[in-house]
């Protein structure tokens, strides 16, 4: 079964508005976190932001926030204000029960590609 | 720092050679990660280390070998490559306390 969903293969937004990525999420555990990364068409992996299970606020991180309703299990990337370099794939995570041998293990969903338009 | 460096960046295989990729931290982080990604996908782990001395088989382990001799370095063995395992290999590295995993900026494998 699939742990992380990402229903949005593509969107597209204008410059200095604001986008909201979809993630939803399933685990048993009461104890995780979830994490957004950007990669960017050079490739690389870059850390956003962090949620954990039991934080109460949403996470937030500069131009981004994490609308988190643990309810519903998703985990949503609202990116404001958004640049023409914010044009890239995002990735949702899941980390499930930290415990040692399991190594704090990330699954990642399928990613959202944003393109960006002037 | 360095952060976490991969080498190489780019090799191209015939099926049934070998080689080893090396990932490197200077964070002193205790976990370390090899993931690979295929085109359009996410991220599968392939195996991973918890310490020095441990490795452990992640989502998709068939056909890899893994070495953490020193905690600094992380190898990813293929010993017998096949176009299947064409991708871009991630390495990453955490603290363990604290969750973030860092990436290395990936090694492109084409097996032909």
């Amino acid at each position: 079964a699939q742990k992380i969903t990402q229903t949005q293969p593509g969107m597209f937004v204008q410059e200095k508005e604001a986008v909201t990525l979809d993630c939803t999420y399933d685990t048993s555990d009461q104890s995780y976190g979830l994490f957004w990364y950007k990669q960017p068409s050079s490739g690389e992996m870059i850390f956003l932001i962090y949620q954990g299970s039991y934080d109460e606020q949403n996470a937030t991180e500069g131009r981004y926030s994490l609308n988190f309703q643990k309810a519903r299990k998703s985990a949503n990337l609202v990116i404001s204000a958004s640049q023409l370099g914010d044009s890239a794939m995002y990735f949702c995570a899941m980390r499930e029960a930290k415990v040692k041998a399991a190594g704090n293990k990330l699954t990642f969903g399928g990613g959202t590609r944003v393109l960006v338009k002037p | 720092n360095a952060g976490v460096t991969q080498t190489p960046k780019f090799r191209v295989l015939k099926t049934g050679q070998s080689m080893t990729l090396l990932c490197a931290q200077d964070m002193n982080h205790e976990y370390m990660y090899w993931y690979r990604q295929d085109p359009g996908m996410g991220l599968r782990l392939i195996h991973y280390s918890v310490g020095e001395g441990t490795t452990a088989k992640g989502e998709v382990p068939d056909g890899y070998n893994v070495s953490r001799l020193k905690k600094q370095n992380f190898l990813l063995g293929l010993e017998s490559a096949a176009p299947s395992q064409t991708s871009v290999y991630f390495c990453a590295s955490s603290t363990g306390l604290k969750e973030t995993q860092y990436f290395g900026p990936g090694t492109r494998l084409l097996v032909l």
